[in-house]
């Protein structure tokens, strides 16, 4: 079993949607969760941390989490074309207490 | 406030040379992080430094890599001989608190080993 793993796309959704993109980690003692936006040939930007279960918003972005089931999801609303990247989902490796694991990326593709 | 910065921005060199990475992170993050993406495949996690410490050097490929930073400051990773499976994009991140904090990342490095 993969540490983070993601669906790697494409996925399509058409401009004014919502965009849905899931997560799963292994490591039940991960504390903290990102989601990262990568442009291509572009380093990686922060959209989304977050920390305690529930949902989390800001702006058009959503975070959800539930621990029990090691899921962390992003939902993006109202889809611009600009949001058009590989979204990045990454976690804490809490045996460590120093790694942050990176899943493969789901690349989203917003159609006109 | 400077982000992180990373030199040089691409780098091609032939199987057997050797290359130098520097980082240079955010003033003030005491956490320096290297990480590697191999196309078409995930970012990989190679060490985590806090100052001048290693703290996690579980993700370095092997002896060839060798990470230094000194003082505490900016960082290099060292890769003597290259090989061709060595060629990826370098990414250096920086952040205040291990594990907990986002990281703030550099523009990276394009390795090219021919």
């Amino acid at each position: 079993q993969k540490e983070v793993e993601q669906n790697s796309g494409p996925l399509s959704v058409p401009e004014g949607a919502i965009a849905s993109l899931n997560c799963t980690y292994s490591d039940r003692g991960s504390q903290s969760f990102f989601w990262y936006r990568q442009y291509s040939g572009k380093s990686p930007e922060l959209i989304m941390s977050i920390y305690s279960n529930g949902d989390k918003e800001d702006g058009r972005f959503t975070a959800q989490l539930n621990k029990a089931s090691q899921y962390v999801s992003l939902l993006i609303r109202d889809s611009q074309p600009s949001d058009s990247a590989t979204y990045l989902c990454a976690v804490n490796w809490r045996s460590s207490a120093s790694k942050i694991i990176f899943g493969s990326g789901t690349r989203l593709s917003i159609r006109p | 406030e400077a982000g992180v910065t990373q030199f040089p921005s691409h780098s091609v060199i032939e199987k057997g040379q050797t290359v130098t990475l520097r980082c240079d992170p955010i003033s003030g993050h005491d956490n320096l992080y290297w990480y590697r993406r191999v196309m078409g495949k995930e970012i990989k996690f190679l060490l985590h430094f806090v100052k001048e410490s290693k703290q996690d050097e579980s993700g370095m490929p092997n002896n060839r890599f060798l990470a230094e930073r000194t003082g505490g400051t900016y960082s290099t990773l060292k890769v003597q001989p290259a090989e061709l499976e060595d060629s990826g994009v370098y990414f250096c991140a920086s952040s205040q608190v291990r594990g907990e904090a986002p990281l703030h990342f550099g523009n990276g490095t394009r390795l090219t080993v021919t």
